[in-house]
């Protein structure tokens, strides 16, 4: 399974569009990369999910370069509200695959 | 309401007990996955089962077991309780192994005194 690395915290104002990136440097051909969003005491909430190029939601937008050794989720105007814990996945889909987060990254976004 | 439900909410037991916490997955999702989070700490895997069959085990301890009934739904055992089996435990559940169709409850948090 591709590890995956993010920074363990960081802060925004409203208004702000925040970047998050995350390192897979041994991402395997046949790995998609997964973003979910986690508030405090609630299960974890899909959020985008890519292979490459860019992927746009009504949520959010997912970056990743030609080498897919990173990917950047980007959050347009965030609100208090989008203060919570962001963890990147990457794995294949199909059987077998064991969802792994890692720590994630915690987006504090104040006012 | 995601659709998946988990119970009990809360427990509170003490060191040595037995508990079982019980998932009911999303309506037509056969694969069930069982998530340990410790207090400001990200989301251990601890193990997946598929149309009722174990298919990924991940840091499960050897004290905790899980299985998954004929009517899907799950439930995982967690004995000889340590006070540092304190957590969030969340049930997942998806149609199939996809990254993206993963359906969280709302956790049981467990408690050891």
């Amino acid at each position: 399974l591709a590890k995956t690395t993010q920074p363990i915290s960081m802060d925004s104002y409203e208004g702000q569009e925040v970047n998050i990136t995350c390192s897979h440097n041994n991402i395997a051909t046949n790995d998609y990369i997964t973003w979910y969003q986690q508030f405090p005491s609630q299960g974890p909430r899909f959020i985008i999910q890519g292979y490459k190029t860019k992927v746009t939601n009504e949520v959010a937008s997912l970056f990743i370069p030609a080498d897919r050794k990173s990917s950047t989720l980007s959050l347009p105007r965030v609100s208090l509200s989008d203060t919570a814990v962001y963890y990147c996945l990457v794995g294949f889909q199909g059987g077998g695959f064991k969802t792994i987060f890692g720590a994630g990254t915690r987006l504090f976004v104040k006012a | 309401d995601s659709g998946v439900t988990q119970t009990p909410k809360h427990l509170i037991t003490a060191t040595g007990q037995r508990v079982t916490l019980r998932c009911s997955p999303r309506s037509g999702d056969l694969s069930v996955y069982w998530y340990q989070q410790s207090l400001d700490q990200g989301l251990q895997f601890l193990i997946q089962y598929y149309n009722g069959e174990e298919r990924a085990k991940g840091n499960i301890l050897e004290r905790f077991s899980a299985q998954q009934f004929p009517d899907l739904h799950s439930e995982l055992n967690l004995s000889s309780l340590e006070l540092g089996d304190s957590a969030l435990y969340f049930c997942a559940s998806s149609v199939v192994d996809r990254t993206d169709g993963y359906t969280f409850g709302s956790g049981t948090r467990l408690t050891v005194v």
